[in-house]
């Protein structure tokens, strides 16, 4: 069965880059039929959608992250990527990796575990 | 962007109880609702998508109803591996937005 695992480096200095993978097992990211997508959880607080990314490296973003923010698709290793830059002590939070339907408005079925980041000097 | 608000935000019941826990949009996104369960450390898991339909391999005792801007999750009588945290999550429109959530605890 399809699952997903979130991998990052745990610390990250303020203003410096974030970046995450999502490892796909089970599966082929590059299904025609799925988009991979990324959430959020800060301290305390509810789930945030971040963005979405298709295999053919299409994607849609949060407005308020969209200059911060890429995702891309490693199709030879299976592999979804997510790069933050400039980063603060608010992008704090566990980021969760999950798959959605291509058709629109589908829900996100399929979650990894999720991978905690702490924006700290 | 959609506002979705849950309630309550905590909620302690005993396991057979019946629960029923409520989301509600800030416009209206039709059917467009999901419903999942969250328990610490572990992967969100759906539960409903569609406001009602019952995703493959979740008891039946979980329901889900509601259309427009309120809807509802039923439990119908809760097992101790119920005992979680419960997130709605509208996909009528981007931004994708979920409800903070209510926390299901043992009386």
């Amino acid at each position: 069965q399809l699952q997903l695992q979130e991998s990052g480096p745990g610390l990250v200095k303020p203003s410096e880059t974030l970046s995450l993978t999502c490892s796909v097992s089970g599966g082929s990211i590059s299904s025609s039929k799925y988009y991979w997508a990324w959430m959020r959880q800060s301290p305390g607080k509810g789930l945030e959608w971040i963005g979405s990314i298709y295999y053919s490296g299409s994607t849609y973003f949060i407005p308020s992250l969209r200059s911060r923010l890429t995702m891309s698709v490693d199709t030879s290793k299976n592999q979804v990527s997510l790069r933050l830059t400039s980063v603060t002590a608010a992008d704090t939070s566990v980021y969760y990796c999950a798959r959605h339907e291509k058709i629109t408005k589908s829900p996100f079925d399929i979650w990894g575990q999720g991978t905690m980041v702490t924006v700290s000097s | 962007d959609i506002q979705m608000t849950q309630s309550p935000s905590a909620l302690a019941a005993s396991v057979g109880d019946r629960v029923t826990l409520t989301c509600r949009a800030s416009q209206s996104i039709s059917t467009f609702l999901n419903w999942y369960q969250h328990k610490p450390g572990k992967a969100p898991k759906l539960l409903i998508y569609g406001a009602y339909s019952l995703q493959s391999g979740v008891p039946s005792r979980f329901s889900g109803s509601g259309s427009g801007t309120d809807f509802t999750l039923t439990i119908s009588s809760l097992q101790p591996e119920d005992f979680a945290t419960y997130y709605c999550q509208q996909s009528d429109s981007t931004p994708y937005t979920f409800g903070q959530g209510t926390k299901l605890e043992i009386k």
